[in-house]
């Protein structure tokens, strides 16, 4: 069985500081791996997500997540944090084989302070 | 017009009471998804249909009972809920492809009383 573990529930950063939201997950076989952010009252929305090549992939707003496979982890930075930053960061991960369950974190709630 | 639209927003309900929470997605996508969120724990994933086919059903309460009349739709019945049950429950599609994306509802606050 999969299952992702968020290590922090809550992240207070100041703006224009950098953050870094961990991520670590459990997979017998080979995953996908996912960043989705919920903004306040809104459903989730897909950030970025690692399928194949290259482990760093980046999102279009300046975050950038890691995949490592050693230390089963997918953690997410961004080197300057704005207050619209403010939200909710799920982390999650599919099978490769298939299949239709994503498996999501607890999610970390990222507070951004002016 | 939003990609996953979900019906009602808010829904206080009795433990006697049977209500449905609506679902329609716009996108094309053969694969639908019901989640539940409670406060500080992982996403719950309920229920999946594939082109209107119940694939997945993780030990859900019989007190839940999904429905999918087509691609388009899915609604979730309630029915003697629990205080417990009070939560906000996503609905989600994907078009089933392997390592697709999900594409949310913006969700419907549940609350039993």
């Amino acid at each position: 069985a999969q299952s992702v573990t968020q290590l922090d529930s809550q992240v207070p950063v100041f703006e224009e500081a950098p953050v870094e939201l961990r991520c670590n997950y459990s997979s017998s076989v080979s995953v996908y791996l996912f960043w989705y952010v919920q903004y306040p009252n809104q459903g989730l929305q897909l950030l970025l997500k690692y399928l194949s090549g290259s482990t760093l992939v980046e999102s279009i707003n300046g975050f950038e997540a890691e995949f490592n496979k050693s230390q089963t982890s997918f953690h997410l930075r961004k080197p300057s944090v704005h207050i619209s930053d403010t939200a909710e960061y799920f982390c999650a991960v599919s099978l490769n084989t298939g299949g239709f369950k994503t498996i999501f974190g607890a999610g970390t709630r990222l507070f951004v302070k002016a | 017009e939003t990609g996953v639209t979900q019906t009602p927003r808010h829904l206080v309900m009795g433990m006697t009471n049977k209500k449905s929470l609506k679902c329609e997605q716009h996108l094309g996508h053969n694969a639908m998804y019901w989640y539940k969120q409670s406060a500080k724990k992982p996403l719950e994933l309920m229920f999946v249909y594939s082109l209107e086919e119940r694939v997945e059903n993780n030990s859900v309460p019989s007190r839940f009972s999904p429905e999918c009349p087509n691609s388009s739709h899915l609604f979730l019945h309630l029915h003697t809920l629990q205080p417990e049950d009070s939560a906000l429950y996503l609905c989600a599609s994907g078009d089933g492809t392997v390592g697709n994306t999900i594409y949310f509802g913006e969700g419907s606050w549940l609350t039993v009383v």
